[in-house]
């Protein structure tokens, strides 16, 4: 099946430490997102890549690390300078042709640092 | 800032059409608009997109009006598995990024 996976689902972390998130998809696609969401909010961008080896900071990229060394991976470190990391993380991947560019989601990661 | 305005909640009953409504006055020519709806604690999924025409697939219908200032999303036969929160978003473009700007969408509540 084609799609985007992301693991784990949940995960803790004690205040202090850095933590790596997992995104992987299969759908060939060049471009991959992370947004973050709050409970009763809509999702903003941390970061995104179109290309392997590149990735630019979105809205909310503050304490937070990207890397592209494969097409299809693209994890995201939340590091201890991020004030406030417990939050849903959802990655999400789209192509870049054809002039629509819908973005899939995978299922989300539910971080929680206390 | 999100550039569209949606109701916060609706609700209609099981097996009618729910027809979400949303306004983006300020949208520009080459901008499209796109439906994503989230389950609770799931990823978005997308629903639909179009530009000026109004749009048919297997989940939903797309009416954009004609000064392309606001749009209506029809579940034409709603399940209670439509419950979710429907997102209507305007890509941003001239901004390579592609990326989409969301805002805090409409809570569909789809009665038995």
């Amino acid at each position: 099946d084609g799609g985007i996976t992301q693991s784990p689902k949940y995960l803790f972390r004690k205040e202090g430490q850095n933590v790596t998130l997992s995104c992987e998809q299969n759908l060939n696609h060049d471009a991959m997102y992370w947004y973050r969401q709050d409970p009763g909010q809509g999702l903003r961008l941390i970061y995104y890549s179109q290309i392997v080896n590149d990735f630019q900071k979105g809205d909310i990229a503050e304490g937070y690390s990207v890397s592209r060394e494969k097409k299809e991976s693209f994890p995201l470190t939340v590091t201890s300078a991020q004030k406030n990391p417990t939050a849903f993380y959802l990655c999400a991947s789209s192509s870049l042709g054809g002039g629509s560019y819908e973005q899939y989601f995978g299922p989300g990661t539910r971080l929680t640092v206390t | 800032d999100a550039k569209t305005t949606q109701p916060p909640s609706m609700d209609c009953a099981e097996g009618r059409a729910a027809n979400l409504p949303c306004n983006h006055s300020t949208i520009s020519g080459n901008e499209y608009v796109y439906w994503y709806r989230q389950i609770h604690s799931q990823g978005p999924q997308y629903i639909i997109h179009g530009l000026k025409n109004n749009e048919t697939n297997e989940m939903a219908s797309l009416i954009i009006t004609e000064d392309r200032k606001s749009s209506t999303l029809i579940l034409p036969h709603a399940t209670l598995r439509d419950t979710a929160v429907y997102y209507c978003i305007v890509r941003v473009a001239g901004d390579s990024s592609y990326k989409l700007i969301f805002g805090s969408g409409t809570r569909l509540l789809v009665r038995p």
